[in-house]
């Protein structure tokens, strides 16, 4: 079936640092990628929309220059949190599309999420 | 923008009863999709409806998609421990997005 890895699946940093997370699709594809943020014991949030070669498309209310999103090749999606502080301490998953990018029909498959904390 | 909302928001069960959750979303979907997130973990899919009244059966899951597109429910039959956990609906209205719901969170007691 799909996998898709998502790395570091835990990290802690010092307030002002950055931190890059990694969502590779392994054994498929994936044109799109989605970046959610999960709160404890809530739901999942959309945050942007990660498209391979082109700019990623944010939510109302997401600042891009804060959450920086690549997608530079179709395994591999990055989302750096640039500038951390406690408040952006969540669970973030990413989720890849199998499928063609007009298919709206595709299941997503989600990587394992990486727990941030900021201290 | 798109809403979806789930209800109940908690449910409390014996081991044996049923349970059901029921999705309800503002706009129009083109398809509904399930997912199931165990304490710590993230989310996995459980199934896809597309067509309109559309019933799926997996062994005690039964999932409904209303007439209107509007609505879904996941209904369990005589529940197990296993089935403890968060059920997610998400649903694609005419863009590529998939918007969560706001879950159920069941608790089965043995």
């Amino acid at each position: 079936g799909a996998v898709v890895s998502q790395h570091p699946s835990r990290v802690i940093c010092k307030s002002g640092t950055s931190v890059k997370i990694e969502c590779r699709s392994l054994d498929f594809q994936a044109t799109t990628m989605f970046w959610y943020r999960q709160f404890p014991k809530q739901s999942l949030m959309l945050m942007a929309t990660s498209n391979e070669g082109s700019k990623a498309t944010y939510e109302q209310g997401v600042e891009k220059d804060k959450f920086l999103i690549n997608h530079a090749s179709l395994t591999l999606s990055t989302l750096t949190v640039t500038s951390a502080h406690p408040e952006d301490s969540s669970f973030y998953i990413c989720s890849a599309k199998q499928g063609a990018r007009a298919s709206y029909n595709s299941p997503l498959h989600f990587g394992n999420g990486t727990r941030l904390t900021v201290t | 923008g798109q809403q979806v909302m789930q209800i109940p928001q908690y449910q409390h069960v014996q081991e044996g009863e049923d349970f059901t959750t029921y999705c309800n979303s503002s706009t129009t979907l083109s398809n509904i999709q399930w997912y199931k997130q165990r304490p710590g973990g993230h989310p996995v899919f459980l199934i896809q409806l597309v067509k309109s009244g559309e019933v799926k059966k997996q062994k005690r899951l039964t999932f409904q998609f209303g007439e209107a597109k509007k609505n879904s429910s996941l209904h369990i039959t005589a529940t197990q421990t296993t089935d403890v956990g968060t059920y997610f609906c998400a649903g694609r209205g005419n863009t590529d997005k998939l918007i969560f719901g706001t879950g159920t969170r069941l608790q089965v007691f043995p």
